[in-house]
């Protein structure tokens, strides 16, 4: 089975710092895709990165980085330079093509402070 | 480029009503998805379709639930008779085979409130 693990229900950061968000997974397949999505108060589901498993090189994308470990079956979040827009839900996603299925974690609130 | 479309955004409705969602994929996506998300259980994936064809429809809570897509650009999920219990946001999603990693693009979401 397929699993998603965020152990992080609420984080805070000020804003301009740095922020790391965790995410575990289980899956015995070798293919698969893991995601972070933000969702705002609006409740819209925005990708914010995306990373294919068979690719060593961590996803970046702008302010927003991974940190990927295959063997340890860990995706964590960085966010820089925090900004009071990032306020949202994070949740952590995977998807296997043997189940052609999205598994969401549990979510992480993250608060950015003024 | 229009993104997956839902309809209605908002719905309040009295305990055994029937409630239709509907979802407008983005064109050429061949994938849609419908996921639940509840305060207790989260995200849930409900069903998804491929080319129009129901494939693995294992997250339906019950027979009082129930998805079509008649064609590529228009789905359907029914509640019929709807209870409290079903007050949540039902989120719409589309991707362009996401075996080969595309990313999956969710609607806004339609609110609904079973009293």
């Amino acid at each position: 089975a397929q699993t998603v693990t965020q152990s992080q229900p609420e984080m805070s950061v000020q804003e301009a710092e740095t922020v790391t968000l965790s995410c575990t997974y289980d899956t015995s397949e070798n293919n698969y895709y893991l995601f972070w999505y933000k969702q705002p108060p609006s409740r819209q589901m925005i990708l914010v990165i995306r990373q294919e498993a068979y690719k060593q090189q961590n996803a970046t994308e702008n302010r927003f980085s991974v940190n990927f470990q295959k063997a340890a079956k860990s995706f964590s979040l960085k966010i820089s330079d925090s900004q009071l827009g990032d306020t949202a839900m994070y949740f952590c996603a995977l998807f296997t093509g043997n189940t052609g299925k999205l598994i969401f974690g549990q979510g992480t609130t993250l608060q950015v402070k003024p | 480029d229009a993104g997956v479309i839902q309809s209605p955004r908002h719905e309040v409705t009295e305990m055994g009503q029937e409630v239709t969602l509907r979802c407008k994929p983005i064109s050429g996506h061949d994938y849609l998805f419908w996921y639940r998300q509840t305060m207790m259980r989260g995200l849930e994936l409900l069903i998804y379709f491929n080319n129009n064809v129901p494939i693995d429809d294992s997250g339906m809570p019950e027979d009082r639930f129930s998805a079509k897509m008649p064609n590529a650009s228009f789905s359907t999920l029914k509640i019929q008779p709807s209870e409290p219990r079903d007050s949540a946001v039902y989120f719409c999603a589309s991707s362009l085979g996401p075996y080969s990693g595309n990313t999956i693009y969710f609607g806004e979401g339609s609110w609904l409130t079973v009293v």
